[in-house]
């Protein structure tokens, strides 16, 4: 079945450092790849997605790139900041599915000031 | 405003009592899901719906059923809850255009 795999499940880093999350899907029918957002206590928030017909996208601190012949995709966030931490989850969704999303595992991003 | 709600937020229940949580999304949203999550935990999908009278069981085996008789309201029921479904439920329903699910605030629940 389908099966999205992330990494690293815990990610310390120092403010102003870059941080990278790697996720693998097993479906190469899969055209849909969100990243979600969720701190302590709070509903998962979308911060960026990319769809298959594109390799990258960027807003402004954070951006999404997409290997599709690898099955990979990556989000980056750069200039990190005392707030950027939370759990952060990767997605993939078939639209012939339902748009139903298959979680990773989580990275817990840790910022420290 | 256009949102997604759940209600009740917390709930404490004993074992074998039936349960049934709130869903509704005023952003006229065809697709709706349930999710099961363990605190800081993957998110599991145990539900979702194409639209009115369509349910389809995820990727979680789970004991709860749901029905959708209207487009804006998607609830889940437990017939005889268990100390095993003690979890948080989190709703989503997708926008059609942008593809993004927004998520509600979700039901943090305790069988006891």
């Amino acid at each position: 079945g389908e099966n999205v795999e992330q990494h690293p499940s815990t990610l310390s880093v120092q403010e102003g450092d870059s941080a990278v999350i790697k996720c693998t899907y097993s479906d190469s029918a899969s055209n849909y790849f969100p990243w979600y957002k969720q701190e302590l206590g709070k509903r998962p928030q979308l911060i960026i997605d990319i769809r298959s017909n594109v390799g990258e996208k960027k807003d402004q601190r954070i951006a999404v790139t997409l290997n599709k012949t690898a099955k990979h995709f990556s989000l980056h966030i750069t200039e990190t900041q005392p707030e950027d931490s939370a759990v952060y989850f990767c997605a993939a969704s078939w639209n012939n599915q339902g748009g139903k999303l298959i979680f990773g595992q989580g990275t817990e991003l840790s910022v420290k000031p | 405003e256009a949102d997604i709600y759940q209600t009740p937020r917390y709930l404490v229940i004993g074992t074998g009592k039936k349960i049934t949580l709130e869903c509704s999304q005023t952003m006229g949203h065809d697709k709706m899901y349930w999710y099961q999550q363990d605190p800081g935990m993957e998110l599991h999908l145990i539900h979702y719906s194409y639209g009115v009278n369509s349910t389809e069981k995820g990727d979680l085996s789970s004991e709860s059923t749901v029905s959708r008789i209207r487009t804006e309201h998607f609830p889940l029921t437990l017939e005889s809850a268990r100390p095993s479904h003690t979890s948080q439920y989190l709703c989503a329903s997708r926008d059609w255009q942008t593809y993004e699910q927004y998520f509600g605030p979700g039901t943090r629940l305790t069988v006891t």
